[in-house]
């Protein structure tokens, strides 16, 4: 059985310049979760997503940061612009369950903002 | 909200135990997890315990539960090079999401 995938694994951008980063999570797994890891901390959570609809946003930057996620499967998340504190490791995972608690983790997506 | 801390490092001998020591507000989180990252990778669920377990074996993994003290640990038996990673203590409760310590790093020297 696949992982949950993250793509792409490395971003270099300059600020102010924007930047994607793509999640595919297990197949069959309905809730999805974003979360930011910075240097030296554990991960924070950005967004949580139950199929299609975001139902834990509240500590997503909505100034600067979106995510979606259409058919309830894949998920996109957005930063634009992006600011030099933005750079981290932007850790997708998903769940089969809601109760939150055993979470399967992708490899993550890091970022660096010159 | 959940609040985890965690010691941020630790250093033991291959052959030795190690454990790992983490602290909790919330009282009434259902479940306690492990979760464990090596570099470059995300993190794996280790082990967990529902808050109305004292003690779980896995292996070499043994989890400890004070629900008195809200303290968990993990004692890893015959630590290994292999077992050289981050180890991260979370929380959760109901439909809430995991909230994650720092994590703690564990070095193993052979």
């Amino acid at each position: 059985e696949a992982g949950v995938v993250q793509s792409p694994r490395y971003k270099i951008i300059e600020k102010k310049q924007p930047v994607a980063f793509w999640c595919n999570p297990i197949s069959g797994h309905n809730t999805l979760y974003w979360y930011l890891q910075n240097l030296g901390q554990g991960p924070e959570l950005l967004i949580r997503y139950e199929n299609e609809e975001a139902v834990d946003d509240s500590q997503l930057p909505k100034d600067r940061f979106s995510a979606e996620r259409l058919k309830g499967v894949d998920s996109t998340l957005k930063i634009q612009p992006a600011e030099l504190g933005d750079s981290a490791v932007y850790l997708c995972a998903s769940s089969p369950g809601t109760d939150g608690g055993e979470l399967f983790f992708g490899e993550g997506s890091r970022l660096t903002v010159l | 909200g959940e609040d985890v801390e965690q010691s941020l490092f630790l250093s033991v001998r291959e052959g030795d135990s190690s454990v790992i020591n983490c602290t909790y507000t919330d009282s009434s989180s259902t479940y306690l997890y492990w979760y464990k990252q090596e570099p470059g990778a995300g993190l794996q669920l280790l082990t967990y315990i529902f808050s109305n377990m004292d003690m779980k074996q896995d292996q070499r993994l043994t989890v400890l539960l004070n629900k008195k003290d809200k303290h968990l640990s993990l004692r890893i038996a015959d630590t290994q090079t292999g077992d050289s990673a981050i180890y991260f203590c979370a929380g959760a409760s109901g439909n809430t999401p995991l909230v994650f310590g720092k994590g703690t790093r564990l070095s193993v020297i052979a």
